[in-house]
């Protein structure tokens, strides 16, 4: 049981925008910055995004943070075939640890 | 090229113990924090430990506190991660990860990761 909540699975067709969530709580999202990693098949982890919402360099503007309260979400515009990944949202928590979602697959139909 | 290669993992039995390394080329270890991320087989991302640029402080999971140990040797631009008392449940690829400058929590470089398995 993963400590910031994701849904197991999103989907989406090319050009499409799709939106993956992530919950937690006052003590993690609510207090600290929420950050994205993309994880293509078989390889490590990539930063998306960091502090709820900037990107790294490298990282297309088709992908955007946005963080509320006690939950953010990912947003991906003009889906590619490529962006077909796991996603993972992660946030520093109070108790003094790091703390992950527990991933999103997404599928491009 | 800004790098980190993790090397050291294997298979153990259970009560054994293990130790990673992780190499950084491109950049110097002593000006950024540390990290240690886990992913078991089919599994999600698991954050296992953090230390800062001085090695002063150091945060651990609650799955692996007391025993596992991280340090860095900021003369050998490594990082280290020395693991006792393995169980079945630490079966997993182990990544070294360095924390973005300025935001200790984001890790923007990754290396490629090492597999621990520990099994009888």
């Amino acid at each position: 049981q993963s400590v910031l909540t994701q849904p197991p699975s999103a989907s989406g067709t090319p050009g499409q925008r799709v939106t993956i969530s992530c919950s937690g709580s006052s003590s993690n999202i609510g207090t600290h910055n929420v950050n994205w990693y993309q994880q293509l098949p078989g390889t490590a982890p990539k930063l998306l995004i960091y502090s709820n919402n900037q990107r790294p360099s490298g990282v297309p503007d088709r992908f955007s943070g946005s963080k509320s309260g006690t939950s953010a979400s990912l947003a991906i515009s003009g889906l590619q075939s490529e962006d077909e990944a796991d996603y993972y949202c992660a946030a520093w928590d109070d108790s003094l640890k790091g703390v992950f979602g527990g991933g999103t697959k997404l599928t491009v139909l | 090229e800004v790098q980190l290669v993790e090397s050291g993992g294997g298979l153990v039995q259970p009560g054994g113990s293990l130790r990673l390394s992780c190499a950084a080329s491109g950049f110097t270890v002593s000006s950024f924090e540390m990290n240690w991320v886990r992913q078991a087989p089919g599994k999600g991302l698991e954050w296992v430990s953090y230390i800062s640029t001085t090695g002063r402080t150091i945060y651990y999971a609650d799955s692996v506190k007391g025993r596992f140990s991280i340090s860095r040797d900021n003369a050998k631009n490594s990082l280290y991660l020395q693991m006792n008392s393995l169980r079945a449940e630490d079966t997993a690829v182990y990544y070294c990860a360095r924390s973005l400058s300025g935001n200790e929590d984001a890790f923007d470089i990754w290396g490629q990761g090492t597999m621990v398995t520990v099994s009888s």
